[in-house]
């Protein structure tokens, strides 16, 4: 059964940088069938798409986020990162690493359980 | 960005009773090579958000065969022919064809 693990600091000060790692475990994440994603969620909001990275290493980024986020893949350890850059208290939210397959960007199969990060001097 | 449009944003529902949740966006979901990518996520209270339907009307392994998608173009529905108390937590749809992907608002779904 695949698992997704989130981890990184709870706690970001403003217009720091904020990074995350996500562990895959109970299957490769050099697959050419899926993308490996972020999303978040502000407390008691919706969902927001943040990007996604191949095996390979390209990454697709929302716009609305494109100039401060950066998403990286390291395949020797099973594990894919965020960094957002420059934060601000907008950014606080429980940040979710994902699985997509298929061929759509909503196909987003398996979930970690969430890492809430807080921004806050 | 299409935006993704859900209503009602809470429904309070009698155990056994069906529920009805509306998705309707700014653009037709149609690709073109006629696929729909049309999805419905369940997140119950303080879990990660599950699939429940891709692709307009397809469960996903595991869903109780009560839920169930459908519609078309710009109109989408999710419905639960007779509701659980595991069914408890919020709803939401999101779409795949046009980039980036979003996400509707979420409809909570509570028990009377």
């Amino acid at each position: 059964q695949l698992q997704l693990q989130e981890s990184g600091p709870g706690l970001v000060k403003p217009s720091e940088t904020l990074s995350l790692t996500c562990s895959v475990s109970g299957g490769s994440i050099s697959s050419s069938s899926y993308y490996w994603g972020w999303i978040r969620q502000p407390p008691g909001k919706g969902l927001e798409f943040i990007g996604a990275i191949s095996y390979s290493g390209n990454t697709f980024y929302n716009p609305s986020l494109k100039s401060r986020v950066t998403i990286s893949v390291d395949t020797s350890k099973n594990q894919f990162s965020l960094r957002l850059s420059s934060v601000t208290d907008a950014d606080t939210a429980v940040y979710y690493c994902a699985r997509r397959a298929g061929s759509s960007w909503a196909d987003f199969d398996y979930w970690g359980q969430g890492s809430l990060v807080t921004v806050s001097s | 960005d299409v935006v993704m449009t859900q209503s009602p944003l809470s429904l309070p529902v009698t155990l056994g009773q069906p529920a009805s949740i509306s998705c309707r966006s700014s653009q037709s979901l149609v690709y073109s090579n006629g696929n729909t990518y049309l999805y419905w996520f369940q997140q119950r209270p303080g879990q990660s958000p599950r699939r429940l339907i891709y692709k307009v009307s397809n469960r996903d392994s595991g869903v109780p065969d009560r839920f169930s998608g459908s519609g078309s173009g710009t109109d989408f529905t999710l419905r639960i022919s007779r509701v659980e108390a595991e069914d408890v937590g919020v709803y939401y749809c999101m779409q795949g064809t046009h980039w980036p992907p979003t996400f509707g608002g979420g409809t909570k779904v509570e028990i009377k």
